[in-house]
């Protein structure tokens, strides 16, 4: 069964230190997100990515946030420095083409204290 | 602007009721694109269906049916004989035709009890 893994699961870390979370999306998938999912705001879309190339990012804070793709395996997602506020789950998501749906990982669970 | 509405914060049902989670869109594109995703309590998104906007016939899987109408701009989802393992967190989303961007609804808890 074919899944988008994340890694890792869960993170606690001090406000400043720096947070790196990857993704290898579903093999032959040309798409790659990366979502927010806190309770104040539900499911807020950061960035996404088809064909490796970033097409849209507006929504990520660009001060401390930043994404890549350093090949077609692995997404990564950084923090630096990290503030409490950035605590929620941070889902990847990747898919084939729009109209087919897109299919997301179990999640990094980032507590920033 | 593109909004998905889902009015039903939660919803309570006993086991081998049916229950219609509702969802109401707002776009001013032409094409588009509604999907349905469950959230279990293992907290990953599991992706139950999609519909573009030309494609009003309506669906069934097995216990789930959805029930598309553009006319009142509704993408409705009913799951028939519930089961404990129903229970979970229901998003809609809406996506504008040729980008990836979702919007999502707020979600509908659905609690089933046995």
């Amino acid at each position: 069964d074919a899944r988008v893994t994340q890694t890792p699961r869960h993170k606690v870390t001090e406000m400043g230190q720096e947070v790196t979370m990857r993704c290898q999306p579903i093999l032959g998938h040309n798409t790659v997100f990366w979502y927010r999912q806190t309770m104040m705001q539900g499911l807020e879309l950061l960035a996404y990515f088809r064909n490796r190339a970033p097409l849209d990012d507006s929504g990520m804070p660009k001060d401390r946030f930043s994404a890549e793709m350093p090949d077609a395996t692995l997404a990564t997602l950084k923090i630096q420095p990290s503030e409490p506020r950035d605590s929620a789950v941070y889902f990847c998501a990747s898919g084939l083409s729009q109209g087919e749906g897109a299919f997301f990982g179990q999640g990094t669970r980032l507590t920033v204290v | 602007a593109q909004k998905v509405t889902q009015a039903q914060t939660e919803i309570s049902v006993v086991e081998k009721e049916d229950v219609t989670l509702d969802c109401v869109y707002e776009t001013r594109d032409t094409t588009y694109y509604l999907f349905w995703y469950k959230q279990p309590p293992s907290g990953e998104l599991v992706f139950l269906i999609r519909r573009n906007s030309f494609d009003e016939q309506n669906e069934i899987s097995g216990r789930y049916s959805w029930n598309f109408q553009k006319s009142t701009s509704s993408f409705n989802f009913t799951i028939t004989a519930s089961q404990v393992v129903d229970s979970a967190v229901y998003f809609c989303a809406l996506t504008k035709g040729g980008t990836y961007k979702y919007i999502f609804g707020t979600g509908t808890r659905l609690k089933v009890l046995a």
